[in-house]
């Protein structure tokens, strides 16, 4: 077990609603990056928040957002659903805004109906 | 751009058998390799890494060696077992700032009695 916890474990939304999923880091981690991983793929990165900064995005949308709160937990938000919005949302903490040992939660399944 | 390529799955093996898993990667720079590991319901675990040509990462007995000749990072076990028996990413990342790792599409390794 790694010590990041997120939660809901599953949530089930409508299209056009809006998500908040949230994330606690393993203790002393000041970085997280959320993932978002598509059903038989791999994950893609979405962003990853350094001391309640984003320092860095991938290819997602402005409705896909997130927030860094001052113990280093976070959330993702994701507004205007879509169908295609339907996966598993994974964090993962690091000590560290370089650092190559990241640490998986269990991750979020989002259905989006 | 950066990405992973990874033999489809899912490969099916009798305990006690040889496994490889080829991954080749395409990177601008010079990257990490990583092997993470994800079984049933939980998140991702790193397995092993490799951060320059011609390291070999290992652990619990998987074993990959960086080779930038021929852009491969092929995971090995010399035994597996039925607790192997999981999805396996390749992923690479490079030094941006912050830290973002690309996955593979993952392959499914069944391990039978």
């Amino acid at each position: 077990e790694t010590g990041v916890t997120q939660s809901p474990t599953h949530l089930i939304k409508t299209r056009g609603q809006q998500v908040t999923l949230r994330c606690s880091s393993q203790s002393g981690h000041n970085t997280v990056s959320w993932y978002q991983q598509a059903l038989g793929q791999g994950p893609q990165f979405i962003f990853q928040y350094y001391r309640e900064e984003e320092n860095g995005r991938g290819n997602f949308p402005p409705r896909f957002s997130g927030l860094q709160f001052p113990n280093y937990s976070s959330e993702l938000n994701v507004n205007a659903l879509e169908l295609d919005d339907s996966a598993l949302y994974l964090c993962a903490s690091s000590l560290g805004q370089a650092a190559e040992k990241l640490f998986f939660g269990s991750g979020t399944q989002l259905s989006v109906l | 751009g950066n990405s992973v390529t990874q033999m489809e799955g899912p490969v099916t093996l009798s305990e006690e058998a040889f496994l490889t898993i080829n991954c080749t990667y395409t990177a601008t720079g010079y990257p990490s390799l990583f092997w993470y590991v994800q079984y049933p319901g939980e998140g991702l675990q790193l397995l092993l890494k490799a951060t320059k040509a011609d390291d070999k990462g290992s652990n619990k007995g998987f074993e990959a060696t960086y080779r930038k000749e021929t852009t491969s990072f092929h995971l090995e076990k010399g035994s597996v077992q039925v607790s192997d028996s999981a999805v396996y990413f390749c992923a690479l990342s490079v030094n941006t700032g912050f830290q973002k790792l690309v996955f593979g599409t993952g392959t499914r390794l069944l391990v039978s009695p």
